[in-house]
């Protein structure tokens, strides 16, 4: 079983539609990230999240929200879809204590917004 | 800000040996990472420099240089899977667990 597991791993849905991506991990890390890539722009940081009580706004979280509903959880929300919003989203956690701290990530959810 | 730079694309041949660079702007530079994504995948950690200097794993070894703001990632004896596209990723002193990623480099591997 995968360490990171994202759902769902494709979705098409129209705009105007909430659309909630769940992100849950087995890793036992604190430390839990949304990223957004679109082609040519590498991974953009939407939110990230130190522990359950932590929530931070990275460079891209308007249009976006999330929620720690435990360690192990993290889910991104899209409150109002909208069709730039398209794209490859991935999670991923880290340990701040793991030797170099790389970042673990989910195999990713595939957006698509008409 | 922090802003990365890294060439868009390179093509080598099987057995050859490829660098890609990655020039970086940021306050309070952390660290340099790199990772690995094939096409459509989860991106993986391939390493991770703090400091000046060359680290070897395998095939791969990567090598930062603080006061030059620039740091590599050397794949040798390129195999076919190595197709894939690479990131760098800097840490900050600002940002600790977080990671700005470049915007990749497509290495494609011919026969």
């Amino acid at each position: 079983d995968a360490d990171v597991t994202q759902t769902p791993r494709n979705r098409i849905t129209k705009t105007g539609k909430r659309i909630m991506l769940e992100c849950s991990q087995t890793k036992g890390h604190d430390r839990m990230y949304w990223y957004r890539q679109d082609p040519g722009l590498g991974l953009r940081l939407i939110y990230y999240s130190f522990d359950v009580k932590d929530i931070n706004k990275g460079e891209i979280s308007d249009g976006y929200s999330v929620s720690r509903q435990a360690q192990a959880k993290f889910s991104l929300s899209l409150e109002s879809a909208i069709p730039n919003q398209t794209a490859l989203y991935f999670c991923a956690t880290s340990d701040q204590t793991e030797p170099n701290q790389p970042q673990h990530f989910g195999d990713g959810t595939r957006l698509s917004i008409l | 800000g922090q802003s990365l730079e890294q060439p868009s694309e390179v093509t080598a041949v099987e057995g050859a040996i490829v660098q890609i660079n990655c020039t970086y702007q940021t306050s309070g530079f952390y660290g340099l990472s790199w990772y690995q994504q094939h096409d459509g995948g989860a991106p993986t950690f391939l390493s991770y420099n703090a400091l000046d200097g060359l680290e070897e794993t395998g095939r791969f070894s990567s090598f930062l240089s603080r006061s030059d703001s620039y740091g590599y990632l050397l794949l040798q004896e390129l195999q076919m899977k190595d197709s894939a596209s690479y990131f760098c990723a800097v840490r900050s002193t600002d940002s600790w667990g977080k990671l700005q990623f470049g915007a990749g480099t497509q290495v494609v591997v011919t026969p």
